[in-house]
Formats: C-alpha cells, structure tokens, sequence
C-alpha cells in the first residue's frame, strides 16, 4: 500500500478484556514502531522492531502489553486485561532502516476506549 | 534518559500574525525532526536537521538547530488558518530512538 494502515480505526471494549491492535507498514520498510498518545499529549514510545525483533520493549507500560511482528511486515499489539487508563490512540509508524536519520511515516492510528 | 521538553502548550494567534514553538533537549542530538499533526490526524513528518547551528525553510515555515545541538525552534511568519494543529519536535540522541516534546497546539484565529 502507499501508505502505514492500522486497524480497527476504533475500538470500544469493555474493562478486562483482550484487545488485538494491528499495523500494515510501508513495504520494504525494515523498522516498525509503536507509539501511545493520550488526549492532549505526545507521543509515549512502547516497541521497537528491526525485521522481526524488538531491540527495544522498554516503553511497554506493563506486562499486560505485548507485541509481535511476522514476516518483517505485519505487526500486532496485544494488551491483556484491559483498564480504563489504557485509553488513547494507539499510533504504529514505519520507517525505512531505522538506522537514526530516516523519516518515520504514521498511520491513522487506533483509537481504543476501554469502559 | 533522555528528556525533550517543548513550549508553549499552547499558543493562540490572530491570523498574520507569527508563531514560535521551542524545544530543548537534556542531551545532545544527532539530528532532531519536526511533525504537524492536524486536529484528528497523524503526525506527519516536516522536516530534519542535523547540523550543528543549520537553518532550514519551507515557505513561510523557519526551522533552526542551536549551535550545541540541545535545542530547536520552529518559526512561522504570518500565520493563516490552514497551519492549525500541533506541532512535535523530536529528538534523537546516539541511537534510533526517537523522543518526542509533547507538542505545541496552534490555533489560528481568521
């Protein structure tokens, strides 16, 4: 595709339960990120991948947060047990080598509301 | 770790007129790059520096890089309605990470 794609673009779950967020990068595009925005704030990194490992988790807020990417493309974030305080969008970004000078791209993001 | 702080929250200007946001980072960058996100959007990328003291244009869009690669500001000469939304630094430091300021939100008043 020509651009990252996230699905869903919404998502209202109920408190406790599993949610499965995924991303579509740009093709050929080796790095994949992950990045949280609660209303009004920036962006709070979560993951990093390079192909299919993540070199860096240390932005995952808790160990209800997991990732995983297949295929040096699709990406999914999973979050267990879901709380209130989970609530934000939920923005994946590629980028073409993740080497420290390339333009990361964002898709439209997931918007995820936990009742 | 590395810490990238951004001002002001927010700013509210009359159409025409300019507009500053800053950023600082606590540690040292290899390059920083700029995002706009629009009300209900994405960020998208505008630009990157990576000299030390480099000066970058985009139309009525100056972007500078401090001398000791700590610090950013993004300027806009004579606003109009269609720069609204919020604007991101972000910073990198010796690896691929990227830190982001928490952003400034610009409205324009027409």
């Amino acid at each position: 595709g020509a651009g990252v794609s996230q699905s869903p673009s919404n998502k209202v779950t109920e408190k406790g339960k599993d949610v499965e967020l995924r991303c579509d990068p740009i093709s050929g595009h080796t790095a994949l990120y992950w990045y949280r925005q609660s209303l009004g704030q920036g962006l709070e990194f979560l993951i990093y991948f390079q192909g299919n490992s993540a070199p860096d988790k240390s932005g995952l807020p808790s160990d209800r947060f997991s990732a995983e990417r297949t295929g040096g493309s699709v990406s999914t974030l999973t979050i267990q047990r879901t709380q209130q305080e989970d609530s934000a969008v939920y923005l994946c970004a590629s980028s073409l080598e993740g080497d420290g000078t390339d333009t990361q791209y964002f898709g439209p993001g997931t918007r995820l509301t936990v009742l | 770790g590395q810490q990238v702080m951004q001002i002001p929250q927010y700013q509210h200007v009359q159409e025409g007129e300019d507009f500053t946001t800053y950023c600082n980072s606590s540690t040292t960058l290899s390059n920083i790059q700029w995002y706009k996100q629009r009300p209900g959007g994405h960020p998208v990328f505008l630009i990157q520096l990576v000299k030390s003291g480099e000066v970058k244009k985009q139309k009525r869009l100056t972007f500078q890089f401090g001398e000791a690669k700590k610090n950013s500001s993004l300027h806009i000469t004579a606003t109009q309605t269609t720069d609204v939304g919020t604007y991101f630094c972000a910073g990198r430091g010796s690896n691929y990470k990227l830190t982001f300021g928490k952003g400034t939100l610009l409205t324009v008043n027409p």
